[in-house]
């Protein structure tokens, strides 16, 4: 089985640029999260999709993150425009449904970003 | 969301049993509690989960207090390659919130 796929692997941009993350979650996969990982730090979730609508958004900083699922398969996170303290690794989950408590999250490899 | 408090880091040596603890005082009767780990530069991967009662699987084994504010890893005899930050995190209807994790160092 093929796991969460994530691209690009590392991006270094300077402040005021724009990036963009791509994710390929699991096959079949209905729920889709990303998480934001500064250096040192766990995870912090940052926007949480149920095929392609938004279920969590409260912790994205809307006035520069967007996401969005288009046909409830892949992803995207976009970050417009960049500030040092976005340099961090970006993780993309999946999962096979929501609302289940013992639901297991599968994690890509992430995408580490350097705003200089 | 109940937060989770874990060491900061813990020491083992190769082919011993770890004890991972962590505290959740404030568990409800809903929360499962996960464990996840993360090796270095790469995603977490999942390790075990649950309840009530106490849970093995091929990885670990998940000892769970009876009043459910606190739980333990245990990995029964530590290699090299379980050198990583271990979460213990709670989950209710999908949502989950990720501390600082324990890294675990194995010492040869």
């Amino acid at each position: 089985e093929a796991g969460v796929a994530q691209s690009p692997r590392y991006k270094i941009i300077e402040k005021r640029q724009s990036v963009a993350f791509w994710c390929n979650p699991i096959s079949g996969h209905a729920t889709l999260y990303w998480y934001q990982q500064i250096l040192g730090q766990g995870p912090k979730l940052l926007i949480q999709f149920q095929n392609n609508g938004v279920v969590d958004d409260s912790q994205l900083p809307k006035d520069r993150f967007s996401a969005e699922r288009l046909k409830g398969v892949d992803s995207t996170l976009k970050i417009q425009p960049a500030k040092l303290e976005d340099s961090a690794v970006y993780l993309c989950a999946s999962s096979l449904a929501l609302a289940i408590s013992t639901d297991t999250q599968y994690f890509g490899p992430g995408t580490r970003l350097t705003v200089l | 969301d109940a937060k989770t408090t874990q060491p900061n880091s813990m020491e083992s040596n190769e082919e011993e049993p770890v004890h991972l603890p962590c505290n959740h005082s404030t568990i409800s009767g809903t929360d499962y509690i996960h464990w996840y780990r993360q090796l270095p530069s790469q995603g977490p991967e999942y390790v075990i989960h649950g309840l009530t009662s106490n849970v093995n699987n091929r990885m670990a084994s998940l000892a769970i207090a009876e009043d459910r504010k606190s739980s333990t890893l245990i990995l029964h005899r530590a290699t090299l390659r379980d050198a990583a930050v271990y979460y213990c995190i709670l989950r209710f209807a999908g949502k989950s919130t990720f501390g600082d994790g324990t890294t675990l160092t194995v010492k040869p």
